[in-house]
């Protein structure tokens, strides 16, 4: 069936360091990858997102980058601050289906 | 961005009851609807599809006469979780995403997540 898998699940970094969180789709045909970001109790938030036909996006200090050969995708976090402390979801969706496959989420903590 | 409200944000139930959650897209109309569950520290699981006007599609594992979705209109939809138990107890979220073509591209919003606990 369809599958995301996201490494690392934990990942601490220095204020100003960057952080990059990495994930692989199994389902060949998913054509859309948003990126979430959960903080403690409440709603995800979609932070940055991609389509199947575009290799790199960026915002301000985040980008994200898709390799649909390989099929796998990147966040990229440049100039961490604490506030970018989180849980971060990448998720694949197929057009048709429209449904969110989850990663399994990576705990984010950025060291003042 | 598009509102989606759930209600209510934390319920606390007797084992044996159903607890009734609902999910509104505020702004926009959505054809569809999602479930997920989360547990502590661990990601979100897809529980069902709920399509306005027909039956909801549920993922491999999910009981569909324990987790009821009814998706009545394209604001609102909600899951019933019949005859609770102790192991019920997680974090149900719904999700929505705006009618129309562009659904293959379109973002998902979140409501604001249901924490069920049933003692």
């Amino acid at each position: 069936g369809e599958n995301v898998e996201q490494h690392p699940s934990t990942l601490s970094v220095q204020e100003g360091d960057s952080a990059v969180i990495k994930c692989t789709y199994s389902d060949s045909a998913s054509n859309y990858f948003p990126w979430y970001k959960q903080e403690l109790g409440k709603r995800p938030q979609l932070i940055i997102d991609i389509r199947s036909n575009v290799g790199e996006k960026k915002d301000q200090r985040i980008a994200v980058t898709l390799n649909k050969t390989a099929k796998h995708f990147s966040l990229h976090i440049t100039e961490t601050q604490p506030e970018d402390s989180a849980v971060y979801f990448c998720a694949a969706s197929r057009r048709g289906t429209y449904k969110y496959i989850f990663g399994t989420g990576t705990r984010l903590k950025v060291l003042a | 961005g598009a509102v989606v409200s759930q209600h209510p944000s934390w319920v606390i139930c007797k084992s044996g009851t159903s607890v009734k959650i609902e999910c509104r897209s505020l702004d926009f109309q959505a054809t569809t609807m999602f479930w997920y569950r989360q547990f502590p520290k661990q990601s979100l699981m897809l529980m069902a599809t709920s399509n306005e006007g027909s039956k909801a599609t549920y993922e491999q594992g999910v009981e569909k006469d324990k987790f009821l979705i009814n998706h009545a209109s394209l604001t609102l939809s909600t899951l019933t979780v019949t005859s609770a138990h102790p192991e019920d107890s997680s974090f149900y979220i719904c999700s929505a995403r705006e009618a129309g073509e562009k659904q293959g591209f379109t973002e998902a919003f979140f409501g604001q997540g249901t924490r069920l606990t049933v003692v």
